[in-house]
């Protein structure tokens, strides 16, 4: 079946570490997009990518990196800048009609 | 810039009956789309329902339907005949229609929905 793939679901780091978030997607759409959830509140926009090889910061890009060298893939790096990693992200992709198609998302926490 | 503003952190409903979850957003643009995603424990965010801004008519899934005013910047979602299933924290969202924001949702806070048996 066609959908988002996430992974890992849990992850744990220690502090002062990069760690990198998967999303692979086979429902050919073009533009993703990773959103970070805190508890008890919205979606935040972190990266979004509009077509291979280029994409833009969101609302909340600073201590992430992203990479989009494949129409399926788009990996988040949450880097040691990030002061306060320990969030749910969520991976999605944009269909044809303006809405948004989510991963499972992956929970990651700092040690 | 958009805001979205869901002003009822928690809701809950008996089963069978019917209950309506308020969203307002801010906007000085006209072509933009409106959105209600669920969100179960599960966490996986669902679309439930989608509303373009130049439809004067509103949408309608199944049980679920929006009453969309848009001179008063009001999108509520409707849940008839609620579900035990229905329980989850629902998001209201917002997107501009034009290019330079291309597929970016603006969410709202989110309201808690409780559903009693």
């Amino acid at each position: 079946d066609g959908g988002i793939t996430q992974s890992p679901k849990y992850l744990f780091r220690k502090e002062g570490q990069n760690v990198t978030l998967s999303c692979e997607q086979n429902l050919n759409h073009d533009a993703m997009y990773w959103y970070r959830q805190d508890p008890g509140q919205g979606l935040r926009l972190i990266y979004y990518s509009q077509i291979v090889n280029d994409f833009q910061k969101g609302d909340i890009a600073e201590g992430y990196s992203v990479s989009r060298e494949k129409k399926e893939s788009f990996p988040l790096t949450v880097t040691s800048a990030q002061k306060n990693p320990t969030a749910f992200y969520l991976c999605a992709s944009l269909g044809a009609y303006g809405e948004l198609f989510f991963g499972e998302g992956s929970r990651l926490t700092v040690l | 810039a958009q805001t979205v503003t869901q002003s009822q952190p928690e809701m809950s409903v008996q089963e069978a009956e019917t209950v309506t979850l308020s969203c307002t957003y801010d906007t000085s643009e006209s072509d933009y789309y409106l959105f209600w995603y669920k969100q179960p424990p599960s966490r996986q965010m669902i679309l439930v329902i989608r509303q373009e801004a130049y439809k004067q008519q509103n949408a309608t899934e199944n049980r679920f339907s929006v009453n969309f005013q848009k001179a008063a910047k009001s999108f509520s979602l409707k849940i008839s005949d609620s579900q035990l299933g229905d329980a989850a924290m629902y998001f209201c969202a917002y997107r501009y229609g034009g290019g330079t924001s291309y597929g970016k949702l603006t969410f709202g806070q989110g309201t808690i929905l409780t559903v009693h048996p």
